[in-house]
């Protein structure tokens, strides 16, 4: 099935530093979503967006919806322990396509 | 308001014995999905139910996979026979269309090894 590339695979940063993770795909969505999954757990929504260009914010999080709705970004800014986890990118038009994840390691 | 609920949360068998998995969506929740995640990828829809009835089958192989949602709340969704490949996390997520909010709730997932 089809999936959506995301980047970087994998991060490990210091605990406060600023985080930035790409989603790509070469079809176009009506809405992106940007999901993290902790261990043993399911995704649990951060940030919707719902039209070209969008950009918003959730606390540290902010995420924007590419001009061209093939791509969205996520940022986390004073990256903390507890953001440690994998970041799910999703896609929708008439079903939620998923990306390939990035996993992010933070170190105090 | 109680999550998605799933169980076992655990399961592991041998090839070509079969399984199934049990999902209670959040009430109230019309939509619920099942998604198989294998290790290191993102989710894949398998079925999308609305009520008690399938919107996307696309992705669920057939020949072995089924999944039924009888009276518009609980679903299961079984494999006969597995097979090695059918090794990962089954989850399930329902959702309601609220406005903008997509409600996309996920339940933590079952998570089957065949051996």
């Amino acid at each position: 099935g089809q999936q959506l590339n995301q980047s970087p695979q994998s991060m490990f940063i210091q605990e406060g530093e600023d985080v930035s993770m790409n989603c790509t795909s070469s079809s176009i969505f009506n809405t992106w979503l940007w999901y993290k999954q902790d261990p043993g757990e399911g995704p649990v929504l951060l940030i919707a967006l719902y039209k070209a260009g969008e950009l918003t914010s959730n606390g540290r999080l902010t995420a924007q919806f590419g001009t061209t709705r093939k791509d969205s970004f996520l940022n986390i800014s004073a990256s903390i322990p507890s953001d440690v986890g994998i970041y799910f990118c999703a896609g929708n038009t008439d079903k939620l396509i998923f990306g390939t994840g990035t996993r992010l390691q933070v170190f105090p | 308001e109680a999550g998605v609920a799933q169980s076992p949360r655990y399961k592991i068998i041998e090839k070509r014995q079969s399984v199934a998995f049990w999902c209670n969506p959040i009430s109230g929740h019309a939509t619920l999905y099942w998604y198989q995640q294998i290790l290191g990828q993102g989710p894949k829809l398998l079925i999308q139910f609305q009520n008690n009835g399938v919107v996307d089958d696309s992705q669920l192989p057939k020949d072995r996979f089924s999944a039924e949602r009888l009276k518009g709340v609980d679903s299961t969704l079984k494999i006969q026979p597995a097979k090695l490949e059918d090794s990962a996390v089954y989850l399930c997520a329902s959702s309601i269309w609220d406005g903008l909010d997509y409600g996309y709730t996920f339940g933590s997932g079952t998570r089957l090894t065949v051996v």
